[in-house]
């Protein structure tokens, strides 16, 4: 069974520190990889999605994939409070189009 | 980004009652939609693929005479929860893809009394 891994937390970082979100995935033929805001109560926000070994940077945020490693991580930089939520994982098995695998979801928790 | 809408945003239902949920891709045309469910504190689900013009696919342990999916548009799927139960209230959240990207549409929260 194809699954996505990750750290439920609570992770906890003060207002302008870097967060660190990980994941792990185990379909080593997994193509796209996609992080998620959710607000309690909302539904999920594309924040970034990754197909390619390395980094990929928009503004405050940093995808990055190891396929290698079938590890993919997200950071966030100067944490602002308002980034305080839930962050899901997903995978897309195989080409784009299809439906998405998600992890549990890591929740990010930023103090002022 | 492409816009995905849903309707209604909740409801609340009377247990064995039936309620419709539709999902809209309004800038843009989606051949497939995506049904997910999302119970409290869990992740989002996969429920059903829906393919306009052509029966939808179920996932494993999701029954199909239950949920029934109807995708009769490019721009418009709906999901009908029949005889509804109490474990049935979930959040039930549409989605599709707009070339590489699956955009999610706000999400029905459904509750059955």
């Amino acid at each position: 069974q194809k699954e996505v891994e990750q750290n439920s937390g609570p992770l906890s970082v003060p207002e302008g520190a870097i967060a660190s979100l990980n994941c792990t995935y185990s379909d080593r033929g997994s193509q796209s990889f996609f992080w998620y805001r959710q607000y309690s109560g909302k539904s999920p926000e594309l924040i970034m999605f990754i197909y390619s070994n390395g980094d990929k940077e928009d503004g405050r945020f940093t995808a990055q994939l190891n396929k290698a490693s079938q590890y993919v991580s997200l950071l966030i930089r100067d944490s602002q409070p308002s980034d305080s939520a839930t962050y899901l994982c997903a995978v897309a098995p195989n080409q784009a189009g299809t439906a998405l695998i998600f992890g549990k979801g890591t929740t990010l928790s930023v103090s002022s | 980004g492409a816009v995905v809408s849903q309707h209604p945003s909740w409801v609340i239902c009377k247990s064995g009652t039936s309620v419709k949920i539709e999902c809209r891709s309004l800038d843009f045309q989606a051949t497939t939609m995506f049904w997910y469910r999302q119970f409290p504190k869990q992740s989002l689900m996969l429920m059903a693929t829906s393919n306009e013009g052509s029966k939808a696919t179920y996932e494993q342990g999701v029954e199909k005479d239950k949920f029934l999916i109807n995708h009769a548009s490019l721009t418009l799927s709906t999901l009908t929860v029949t005889s509804a139960h109490p474990e049935d209230s979930s959040f039930y959240i549409c989605s599709a893809n707009d070339r590489d990207e699956q955009y999610f549409g706000p999400g029905t929260r459904l509750t059955v009394t």
